[in-house]
């Protein structure tokens, strides 16, 4: 079945790069998309971006500057690098198989 | 960027209830509309896709319509496991966005 899992480290440092694996399995990523979504605390959900099944991307564009989404077809991994963090980035993080399945989440806290 | 203003945000409601959630585009979205549930431990599941075809799975208690700039997300009664946060996103254009969020409480 569809599973989809966020890893990465749970605290960052102010001004540090986030960087978050997303492993998928029972499907490809050759052949549909994921997207990486977030939920800053007592708000709702943001859209970071989306990686397509031929790679191409496509980012929030209040995040573009800082954001890159990548990928690895041959793990089934899905790469979110983010620099520049701040307080205000403290998060769940989480992938999704564009617009249906999602992973759990993956809380972050930026933090010295 | 397309707004999506979710209405109402917090809706108090009984067992066995009608109730539905509004979503308005700040312009046409051309039915590309998908609706999901956010349970209190974070999990999140698509109900309705298209603006009004069930996910798989979801109970035939939930449905959605709308056009243009105007949806809904209906239940028609209210489960114990249906109080949760309920979100829309649009996929019309890019950057995607997700309304505000209703939260469906138990009065």
């Amino acid at each position: 079945q569809v599973q989809l899992k966020e890893s990465g480290p749970g605290l960052v440092q102010p001004s540090q790069t986030l960087s978050l694996t997303c492993t998928v399995s029972g499907f490809s990523l050759s052949s549909y998309g994921v997207i990486w979504v977030r939920q800053p605390p007592g708000k709702g959900l943001e859209w970071m971006g989306v990686i397509w099944g031929n790679g191409n991307t496509n980012y929030n564009s209040a995040l573009k500057s800082r954001l890159s989404i990548s990928r690895d077809t041959s793990k089934s991994q899905v790469y979110l690098k983010m620099n520049s963090l701040q307080t205000e980035d403290t998060a769940p993080y989480y992938c999704a198989r564009a617009l249906d399945y999602w992973g759990q989440g993956l809380m972050v806290t930026v933090s010295s | 960027d397309i707004q999506l203003t979710q209405s109402p945000s917090t809706l108090p409601a009984s067992l066995g209830e009608r109730v539905t959630i509004s979503c308005r585009a700040s312009q046409s979205i051309n039915n590309r509309l998908n609706w999901y549930q956010q349970k209190p431990d974070g999990t999140v599941k698509r109900l309705i896709y298209s603006t009004s075809t069930l996910e798989s799975g979801v109970p035939s208690r939930f449905s959605g319509s709308g056009s243009g700039t105007d949806y809904s997300l209906s239940i028609s009664s209210l489960e114990s496991e249906d109080f949760a946060m309920y979100y829309c996103l649009q996929y019309a254009t890019y950057p995607w966005t997700f309304g505000g969020g209703t939260k469906l409480e138990l009065k």
